[in-house]
């Protein structure tokens, strides 16, 4: 079975500190994946897609990077964290045509 | 820039009843649109998807698709309190397969 594992759940993170936020794909070899955000309520914004190791194109800048160290890892960072930073990330994949979303990372910038 | 535009922003219906949701493309390049249901703390989970005109059911889902308007809805009949979530629309365009563009979503509420 194919499933999609993030991390952490949760985090309250200080303004100017730097954020790690992980995504783990279980039973597929090679998948698309993606990082979308979320405010609270809102609607889904990309951030970035890879298609392969090593390999990762930015959608939209929002002071985030992305990388993706082995197939089946993506990692989202950024070294400073700013307010506007907070919401929900979630880490995407592609089975046939359609995209299946992790539970998502909440994360809280005060 | 392709956009997806959802109405209403806030739906409710009566326990039993049926919920009619909306979602138009800007752009007419498109590949498929997708319904994604989201409950409250948790990751969207897909519906269905849909590209030939014409209508797909799915249970109590039955999407709608018109190309030549651009224009899909979602229709969910006895409705329960458990289908209360925020519903999407998303569109994957031609010109790049790699990007999925959401709507802002609807907020359906079934009340009991």
């Amino acid at each position: 079975a194919q499933t999609i594992h993030q991390w952490p759940v949760a985090e309250i993170k200080a303004v100017g500190s730097p954020l790690s936020l992980g995504c783990t794909i279980k039973g597929k070899s090679s998948p698309n994946l993606y990082w979308y955000w979320q405010a609270t309520g809102g609607t889904l914004q990309q951030l970035f897609y890879s298609i392969t190791v090593g390999q990762v194109e930015s959608v939209v800048q929002l002071n985030l990077s992305a990388s993706r160290p082995k197939d089946d890892q993506f990692i989202l960072s950024t070294e400073k964290l700013l307010l506007s930073h907070s919401g929900f990330y979630l880490c995407a994949w592609v089975v046939g045509n359609t995209l299946y979303f992790g539970e998502g990372s909440r994360l809280i910038v005060v | 820039q392709q956009k997806v535009q959802q109405s209403p922003e806030s739906l409710s219906v009566p326990e039993g009843g049926m919920a009619s949701l909306n979602c138009t493309s800007s752009d007419r390049n498109f590949q498929y649109f997708w319904w994604y249901r989201q409950h409250s703390g948790e990751g969207p989970k897909a519906l269905m998807s849909i590209f030939s005109d014409g209508d797909k059911k799915e249970g109590r889902f039955t999407a709608h698709l018109n190309k030549a308007s651009l224009h899909v809805s979602l229709h969910i009949r006895d409705s329960q309190p458990s289908d209360s979530a925020l519903y999407f629309c998303a569109v994957r365009p031609d010109t790049n397969a790699y990007k999925v563009i959401f709507g802002k979503g609807t907020h359906l509420h079934v009340l009991p």
